[in-house]
C-alpha cells in the first residue's frame, strides 16, 4: 500500500466549477501536509501548507485535513483553465516528504 | 532570482554509459534533494543533503551516486545506465522541511 494515495483523474471540469481534489495516506507519523502544483513539463510548487486537522483557506483554494479518517482534500471555488495541472498531496513526518502520484485536473473554458 | 537550476534539460543515454546531472540554487538553502518522478508514482526520493560534506540516501538510492562540496551544488551521478532510469529527475533545496523549491527537471532516456 502507498503511504499517500491519489486518484490520478484525469478530472475534466467546466471554467467556474467547484473542484474537489482527495487524498488517503496511511503513515500516522505524518505531522502536517502540503499541496504541490506541478504544470506539465515544470517542477512542482508549493501551493498548501497545512499543519493540524481543520480547515485552511488562501483565496479559491480550501485545503481540509481530517486526521482521524487520514483523508486530505483541497477544494478549489471558481476553477480556472489556469488551474489546469497536476496535484499533488505530500506527507510530512521528520526529515522526509511523502508524496502522492498527483491527480491531473483539466479545467475547460 | 534564478532559484534551482538544472542541466541539462534532456538527455540520451545508452545502457551502460555514465553521465551527471548538475544542480545549482541561489538561495543559500542547505537541504537539497534529489527525486525521480515516474508516471502516476509520485516523486521518490534519491538522496539528499542537510548541508556542505553531508549526504544521504532516500529512497531508491541504488545506481546513484552524489556528492555536496558547496551549499549551491548538488551533482547527481548515474553510473553504468538502466533503462529502469528512464525517468524524469527533479533537484530541490530548501530551508527544511517545509517548503522546497524544485527546478524545471531532467528528462532522461535510457535505451
Amino acid at each position: 500500500q502507498k503511504e499517500v494515495e491519489q486518484d490520478p483523474g484525469p478530472l475534466s471540469v467546466p471554467e467556474g466549477a467547484i473542484v474537489s481534489l482527495n487524498c488517503t495516506y496511511s503513515n500516522s507519523a505524518f505531522q502536517y501536509f502540503m499541496w504541490y502544483r506541478q504544470y506539465s513539463r515544470k517542477g512542482p510548487e508549493l501551493l498548501m501548507y497545512t499543519y493540524s486537522s481543520g480547515n485552511k483557506e488562501d483565496g479559491r483554494f480550501t485545503a481540509q485535513v481530517d486526521k482521524s479518517s487520514k483523508y486530505i482534500s483541497l477544494f478549489i471555488r471558481d476553477s480556472q483553465p489556469s488551474d489546469s495541472a497536476t496535484y499533488l498531496c505530500v506527507g510530512n513526518a521528520g526529515n522526509m516528504l511523502t508524496f502522492g502520484g498527483g491527480t491531473r485536473l483539466m479545467v475547460k473554458p | 532570482n534564478a532559484g534551482v537550476t538544472q542541466t541539462p534539460k534532456f538527455r540520451i543515454l545508452k545502457i551502460g554509459q555514465s553521465m551527471t546531472l548538475q544542480c545549482a540554487q541561489d538561495m543559500n538553502h542547505n537541504y537539497m534533494y534529489w527525486y525521480r518522478q515516474d508516471p502516476g508514482m509520485g516523486l521518490k526520493l534519491i538522496y539528499y543533503s542537510v548541508g556542505a560534506g553531508i549526504t544521504d540516501k532516500g529512497e531508491v538510492p541504488n545506481g546513484y551516486n552524489v556528492s555536496r562540496s558547496t551549499t549551491e551544488d548538488f551533482p547527481l551521478r548515474l553510473e553504468l545506465a538502466a533503462p529502469s532510469q528512464t525517468s524524469v529527475y527533479f533537484c530541490a533545496s530548501g530551508v527544511g522541511t517545509g517548503e522546497l523549491f524544485f527546478g524545471e527537471g531532467s528528462r532522461l532516456t535510457v535505451l
